[in-house]
C-alpha cells in the first residue's frame, strides 16, 4: 500500500490555465503538507494543514489555493498558471509537525 | 522566492569509499534533526534522525555526528554504493515549530 500518492505524476499544461493536483494519504496522520522542489532541487515548504486546518501559509501567490476536505486528504488547486510555476510539488505527512515526514512521489509540473 | 544564485552542492565518491556529507543549520534553539534522502524522480525518505542530547547516532552503514556549538550536522555512510546515489537533505526543528529544509547536496557514487 502507498503511504502518500499524488495525482497526476506528471502535469503539462499551458499558462493562463487552471489546475489541481491531489494527495492522499493512509498512514492516519494528523499534519499534511505541500512542497515546491525547483531545477535546483531547493525544497520550499508552501503550506501545512493539521487535522483540515491550515497551520503553515509561506509567502506563496494567492493563485496557489490548498484544500482539505478531510484528514487524510490535501489537494493544491493552482489558478492562472504561470511559467514560474513550473516544478515538481510534493505532498508529505507527519503525525505532527515535529515529527518525520513521510512524502509522495511528487508531481511534476510543465508550464508552456 | 526560486533558490537564484543558490547551487547545489556535489560530491563524488569512488563505491567503497566512505562519504561524508555536512550541513550548517540556522537555528541554535532547533534540538531535532533529520537527514533525507532523495532518489532520483521520488520523493525524500527518512534516513537517520538524532536529537540535540545526543552526538552521534548510529544506523545501517550510517552515521550522524552533531556538533551544537557550531550548528554543524553530519552525514556519514560507510562503503558507499551505487545507490547511494541521491541528493541528501537534513532538516532541522526548532521546539514547537516545523522542520526546515537545508538546500540539499548530490553525491554520485563512480563504480
Amino acid at each position: 500500500d502507498t503511504a502518500v500518492s499524488q495525482t497526476p505524476k506528471y502535469l503539462v499544461t499551458q499558462m493562463g490555465n487552471d489546475k489541481s493536483i491531489k494527495c492522499e494519504q493512509n498512514l492516519g496522520h494528523d499534519t499534511m503538507y505541500w512542497y515546491k522542489q525547483d531545477s535546483k532541487k531547493f525544497l520550499k515548504i508552501m503550506f501545512s494543514y493539521n487535522n483540515k486546518e491550515l497551520i503553515i501559509n509561506e509567502t506563496v501567490p494567492n493563485r496557489f489555493s490548498p484544500k482539505s476536505p478531510d484528514k487524510a486528504h490535501l489537494n493544491l488547486h493552482i489558478n492562472s498558471l504561470e511559467l514560474g510555476d513550473s516544478a515538481v510539488y510534493f505532498c508529505a505527512s507527519s503525525r505532527d509537525l515535529a515529527y518525520e515526514q513521510y512524502f509522495g512521489p511528487g508531481t511534476r509540473l510543465t508550464v508552456t | 522566492g526560486e533558490s537564484v544564485g543558490l547551487h547545489l552542492p556535489t560530491l563524488s565518491v569512488q563505491e567503497g569509499d566512505n562519504s561524508i556529507i555536512n550541513c550548517a543549520y540556522s537555528n541554535s534553539a532547533s534540538d531535532y534533526f533529520i537527514w533525507y534522502k532523495q532518489e532520483s524522480g521520488k520523493g525524500p525518505q527518512f534516513i537517520i534522525d538524532i536529537r540535540s542530547n545526543m552526538d552521534k547516532r548510529q544506523g545501517q552503514r550510517v552515521t550522524v555526528l552533531l556538533n551544537k556549538t557550531v550548528k554543524h550536522l553530519s552525514l556519514q555512510i560507510a562503503a558507499t554504493q551505487p545507490g547511494d546515489s541521491a541528493v541528501y537533505f537534513c532538516a532541522e526543528n526548532p521546539p514547537g515549530n516545523q522542520f526546515y529544509f537545508g538546500t540539499g547536496t548530490s553525491l554520485t557514487v563512480i563504480p
